[in-house]
Protein backbone atom coordinates (compact mmCIF):
# COMPACT_ATOMS: atom_id res chain seq x y z
CA UNK A 1 0.00 0.00 0.00
CA UNK A 2 1.12 3.13 -0.60
CA UNK A 3 1.91 5.25 2.07
CA UNK A 4 1.85 9.07 2.52
CA UNK A 5 3.09 10.92 -0.18
CA UNK A 6 4.91 14.32 -0.43
CA UNK A 7 6.58 15.82 -3.02
CA UNK A 8 9.24 17.89 -3.70
CA UNK A 9 12.10 15.29 -1.69
CA UNK A 10 14.16 18.65 -2.36
CA UNK A 11 13.70 22.34 -2.22
CA UNK A 12 15.76 25.30 -2.56
CA UNK A 13 15.06 28.76 -3.63
CA UNK A 14 15.96 32.20 -2.77
CA UNK A 15 14.27 33.64 -0.28
CA UNK A 16 10.91 36.12 -1.12
CA UNK A 17 9.92 33.52 -3.93
CA UNK A 18 6.80 31.58 -3.89
CA UNK A 19 7.14 27.90 -2.25
CA UNK A 20 4.59 25.20 -2.43
CA UNK A 21 4.42 22.02 -0.92
CA UNK A 22 2.55 18.75 -2.03
CA UNK A 23 0.71 15.73 0.21
CA UNK A 24 -1.24 13.10 -1.12
CA UNK A 25 -2.67 11.35 2.14
CA UNK A 26 -2.99 7.59 2.46
CA UNK A 27 -6.46 6.66 1.29
CA UNK A 28 -9.25 6.18 3.83
CA UNK A 29 -7.38 8.49 6.32
CA UNK A 30 -9.11 11.53 7.11
CA UNK A 31 -6.81 13.19 9.16
CA UNK A 32 -4.19 14.95 7.96
CA UNK A 33 -1.01 17.05 9.53
CA UNK A 34 1.62 19.41 8.39
CA UNK A 35 5.01 19.20 10.28
CA UNK A 36 8.52 21.78 10.49
CA UNK A 37 11.18 20.03 12.49
CA UNK A 38 14.14 22.20 13.04
CA UNK A 39 17.38 21.35 15.30
CA UNK A 40 16.48 24.22 17.31
CA UNK A 41 12.09 23.81 18.54
CA UNK A 42 11.86 20.02 16.89
CA UNK A 43 8.64 18.44 15.64
CA UNK A 44 5.77 21.24 15.58
CA UNK A 45 2.30 20.96 14.62
CA UNK A 46 1.24 23.47 11.89
CA UNK A 47 -2.33 22.73 10.66
CA UNK A 48 -4.29 19.71 10.72
CA UNK A 49 -6.88 18.58 9.13
CA UNK A 50 -10.06 16.77 9.58
CA UNK A 51 -12.63 15.73 6.60
CA UNK A 52 -10.46 18.18 4.78
CA UNK A 53 -11.77 20.88 7.13
CA UNK A 54 -8.77 22.84 8.80
CA UNK A 55 -9.39 22.13 12.74
CA UNK A 56 -6.46 23.85 14.05
CA UNK A 57 -3.93 26.29 12.77
CA UNK A 58 -2.54 27.35 15.92
CA UNK A 59 1.02 26.93 14.76
CA UNK A 60 1.12 28.50 11.57
CA UNK A 61 3.92 31.11 12.75
CA UNK A 62 2.61 33.91 10.17
CA UNK A 63 0.00 34.82 7.39
CA UNK A 64 3.04 34.38 4.71
CA UNK A 65 2.26 30.32 5.40
CA UNK A 66 -1.24 29.08 4.26
CA UNK A 67 -2.65 25.75 3.78
CA UNK A 68 -5.80 24.15 1.63
CA UNK A 69 -7.11 20.58 1.23
CA UNK A 70 -9.20 20.98 -1.53
CA UNK A 71 -10.24 17.27 -1.17
CA UNK A 72 -9.27 13.89 0.78
CA UNK A 73 -6.21 13.11 -1.67
CA UNK A 74 -4.75 16.43 -1.73
CA UNK A 75 -3.08 19.64 0.39
CA UNK A 76 -0.41 21.87 0.24
CA UNK A 77 1.27 23.96 2.57
CA UNK A 78 2.60 27.36 0.93
CA UNK A 79 4.70 29.81 2.04
CA UNK A 80 4.69 33.35 -0.04
CA UNK A 81 7.34 35.09 0.38
CA UNK A 82 9.99 32.84 1.71
CA UNK A 83 12.84 33.57 4.07
CA UNK A 84 15.66 32.03 4.81
CA UNK A 85 14.27 31.03 9.09
CA UNK A 86 11.54 28.74 6.99
CA UNK A 87 14.26 26.54 6.37
CA UNK A 88 13.56 22.74 7.69
CA UNK A 89 11.89 19.52 7.30
CA UNK A 90 8.38 19.87 6.32
CA UNK A 91 6.43 16.55 6.88
CA UNK A 92 3.25 15.50 6.15
CA UNK A 93 1.35 13.21 8.23
CA UNK A 94 -2.19 11.46 7.70
CA UNK A 95 -4.13 9.18 10.31
CA UNK A 96 -7.69 7.53 9.95
CA UNK A 97 -9.16 9.29 12.56
CA UNK A 98 -7.69 12.04 14.81
CA UNK A 99 -6.80 9.81 18.05
CA UNK A 100 -5.29 6.97 15.62
CA UNK A 101 -1.49 6.83 14.88
CA UNK A 102 -0.20 8.98 12.22
CA UNK A 103 1.66 7.66 9.10
CA UNK A 104 4.77 10.07 7.95
CA UNK A 105 5.57 11.36 4.44
CA UNK A 106 9.55 11.00 3.33
CA UNK A 107 9.53 14.89 4.37
CA UNK A 108 10.32 17.85 2.03
CA UNK A 109 14.06 19.71 2.91
CA UNK A 110 13.28 22.77 2.33
CA UNK A 111 16.13 25.37 1.87
CA UNK A 112 15.84 29.34 1.62
CA UNK A 113 18.65 31.24 0.52
CA UNK B 1 7.09 24.94 31.22
CA UNK B 2 7.01 22.65 28.18
CA UNK B 3 3.66 20.69 27.58
CA UNK B 4 5.32 17.57 26.66
CA UNK B 5 8.87 16.91 28.22
CA UNK B 6 11.37 14.55 27.66
CA UNK B 7 14.92 14.43 27.96
CA UNK B 8 17.09 14.53 25.23
CA UNK B 9 19.92 12.32 26.19
CA UNK B 10 21.56 10.62 25.01
CA UNK B 11 21.51 7.65 26.61
CA UNK B 12 24.64 5.48 25.79
CA UNK B 13 24.02 1.66 26.17
CA UNK B 14 26.03 -1.43 25.57
CA UNK B 15 24.08 -4.16 23.41
CA UNK B 16 22.08 -6.27 25.79
CA UNK B 17 21.37 -3.94 28.23
CA UNK B 18 17.69 -2.95 28.91
CA UNK B 19 16.75 1.15 29.30
CA UNK B 20 13.81 3.58 29.86
CA UNK B 21 12.39 7.05 28.88
CA UNK B 22 10.02 9.03 30.66
CA UNK B 23 7.83 11.37 29.06
CA UNK B 24 6.03 13.56 30.96
CA UNK B 25 2.85 16.26 29.86
CA UNK B 26 1.24 19.38 31.82
CA UNK B 27 -2.20 18.99 31.06
CA UNK B 28 -3.87 16.56 32.72
CA UNK B 29 -7.21 16.32 30.08
CA UNK B 30 -4.92 14.71 27.37
CA UNK B 31 -5.36 11.88 25.63
CA UNK B 32 -4.05 9.56 23.07
CA UNK B 33 -0.04 8.98 23.61
CA UNK B 34 2.34 7.27 21.42
CA UNK B 35 5.60 6.58 20.97
CA UNK B 36 7.82 7.17 17.28
CA UNK B 37 11.40 6.65 16.53
CA UNK B 38 13.35 8.53 14.36
CA UNK B 39 16.54 7.58 12.05
CA UNK B 40 18.94 10.39 11.36
CA UNK B 41 17.15 12.28 8.32
CA UNK B 42 14.11 10.13 8.37
CA UNK B 43 10.82 10.73 8.91
CA UNK B 44 9.63 9.75 12.55
CA UNK B 45 7.87 5.90 12.28
CA UNK B 46 5.17 4.88 14.97
CA UNK B 47 6.82 2.38 17.27
CA UNK B 48 3.54 1.99 19.68
CA UNK B 49 0.66 3.48 20.94
CA UNK B 50 0.28 3.49 24.72
CA UNK B 51 -2.57 2.24 26.84
CA UNK B 52 -3.74 2.78 29.88
CA UNK B 53 -3.70 -0.84 31.34
CA UNK B 54 0.20 -0.46 29.70
CA UNK B 55 1.15 -2.89 26.60
CA UNK B 56 4.09 -4.88 25.17
CA UNK B 57 5.16 -5.59 21.63
CA UNK B 58 7.83 -7.74 21.81
CA UNK B 59 11.52 -6.27 23.86
CA UNK B 60 9.14 -3.05 23.82
CA UNK B 61 6.79 -1.50 26.75
CA UNK B 62 4.64 1.15 26.92
CA UNK B 63 2.78 2.56 30.47
CA UNK B 64 0.66 5.25 31.11
CA UNK B 65 0.47 6.89 34.51
CA UNK B 66 -1.98 9.16 34.58
CA UNK B 67 -1.99 10.15 37.89
CA UNK B 68 1.55 11.79 37.43
CA UNK B 69 0.68 12.54 34.12
CA UNK B 70 4.28 10.55 32.12
CA UNK B 71 4.40 7.53 29.66
CA UNK B 72 7.16 5.52 29.61
CA UNK B 73 8.60 3.18 26.94
CA UNK B 74 11.22 0.43 28.03
CA UNK B 75 13.50 -1.46 25.72
CA UNK B 76 14.96 -4.75 27.00
CA UNK B 77 17.79 -6.52 25.26
CA UNK B 78 18.81 -3.50 23.45
CA UNK B 79 20.02 -4.22 19.86
CA UNK B 80 22.43 -1.68 17.69
CA UNK B 81 19.20 -1.14 15.54
CA UNK B 82 17.63 0.54 18.15
CA UNK B 83 19.80 3.43 18.45
CA UNK B 84 17.73 6.30 17.42
CA UNK B 85 15.88 9.37 18.67
CA UNK B 86 13.04 8.23 20.27
CA UNK B 87 9.49 10.55 20.00
CA UNK B 88 6.45 11.03 22.58
CA UNK B 89 3.28 12.18 21.34
CA UNK B 90 0.35 13.74 23.83
CA UNK B 91 -2.69 14.79 22.24
CA UNK B 92 -3.19 17.64 24.44
CA UNK B 93 -6.48 19.61 24.86
CA UNK B 94 -6.59 22.72 23.95
CA UNK B 95 -8.73 25.82 24.90
CA UNK B 96 -11.03 25.64 21.63
CA UNK B 97 -12.09 22.26 22.67
CA UNK B 98 -9.75 20.24 20.18
CA UNK B 99 -6.47 17.94 20.70
CA UNK B 100 -3.60 18.76 19.67
CA UNK B 101 -0.89 16.39 18.97
CA UNK B 102 2.20 17.35 20.62
CA UNK B 103 5.90 15.77 20.40
CA UNK B 104 8.20 15.90 22.53
CA UNK B 105 11.66 16.98 21.03
CA UNK B 106 12.52 13.06 21.44
CA UNK B 107 15.32 11.02 23.42
CA UNK B 108 18.56 9.67 21.53
CA UNK B 109 19.16 6.28 22.07
CA UNK B 110 22.71 5.12 21.35
CA UNK B 111 23.35 1.15 21.37
CA UNK B 112 27.16 0.17 21.17
CA UNK B 113 29.14 -3.10 21.32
Amino acid sequence: DAGVIQSPRHEVTEMGQEVTLRCKPISGHNSLFWYRQTMMRGLELLIYFNNNVPIDDSGMPEDRFSAKMPNASFSTLKIQPSEPRDSAVYFCASSRGFNQPQHFGDGTRLSIL
Amino acid sequence: RKEVEQDPGPFNVPEGATVAFNCTYSNSASQSFFWYRQDCRKEPKLLMSVYSSGNEDGRFTAQLNRASQYISLLIRDSKLSDSATYLCVVNIHASGGSYIPTFGRGTSLIVHP
